[in-house]
């Protein structure tokens, strides 16, 4: 088990550019979360899949932020177009639904993004 | 408004003694707490959790303490090791499954 997986690791782009972040959950989890560390403070939550379905997206910035989790699986968080107070950590993470096990969450490693 | 507090940026301790991270909440409603451990460029792993119906939960050299009349709950490690060293963030949450709201957290540095 490869554990929560983030893709790329780093990325720097130019404000008004576009980024894709992508997430690998645990395979068969059905809780997927993303959150965001700005300038080392609080981790802050962004939203909140079951499975497929948004189940809490009150955490999203605005609408230049767009989540996706096909089929239920991995998932995508788009910025379009990015701003410079978009920089942060970006991570992923995930954990079973109820009456499947543990509740905890598990974290990916995270996205760097930079926005310049 | 911040509802999960960590009120020490850091925290140095010798190795072998007791570290206690501390934090506190607000929000009454907050059923579920962890506390998770943050090496740099890794994201937070998972250490030690409590349920709101429990005061005190151990594992190993960790054990979390819940304080629900006074909003408080601590970690303990027992003893310390410099493999401790680490940023620890708190969090809770209102139900099973429901998002987390961590604290800004505690760098913790143990001595050898």
């Amino acid at each position: 088990e490869a554990g929560v997986t983030q893709f790329p690791s780093h990325s720097v782009i130019e404000k008004g550019q576009t980024v894709t972040l992508r997430c690998d959950p645990f395979s068969g989890h059905d809780n997927l979360y993303w959150y965001r560390r700005v300038m080392g403070k609080e981790i802050k939550f962004l939203l909140h899949f079951v499975k497929e379905s948004k189940q809490d997206e009150s955490g999203m910035p605005n609408n230049r932020f767009l989540a996706e989790r096909t089929g239920g699986t991995y998932s995508t968080l788009k910025v379009q177009p990015a701003e410079l107070e978009d920089s942060g950590v970006y991570f992923c993470a995930s954990s079973q639904g109820p009456g499947q096990g543990l509740p905890e969450a598990f974290f990916g490693q995270g996205t760097r993004l930079t926005v310049v | 408004d911040q509802q999960v507090k960590q009120n020490s940026p850091s925290l140095s301790v010798q190795e072998g003694r007791i570290s206690i991270l501390n934090c506190d909440y607000t929000n009454s409603m907050f059923d579920y707490f962890l506390w998770y451990k943050k090496y740099p460029a890794e994201g937070p792993t998972f250490l030690i959790s409590i349920s709101s119906i429990k005061d005190k939960n151990e594992d190993g050299r960790f054990t979390v303490f819940l304080n629900k009349s006074a909003k408080h709950l601590s970690l303990h490690i027992v003893p310390s090791q410099p493999g401790d060293s680490a940023v620890y963030f708190c969090a809770a949450s209102v139900a099973y499954g429901n998002k987390l709201v961590f604290g800004a957290g505690t760098i913790l540095r143990v001595k050898s």
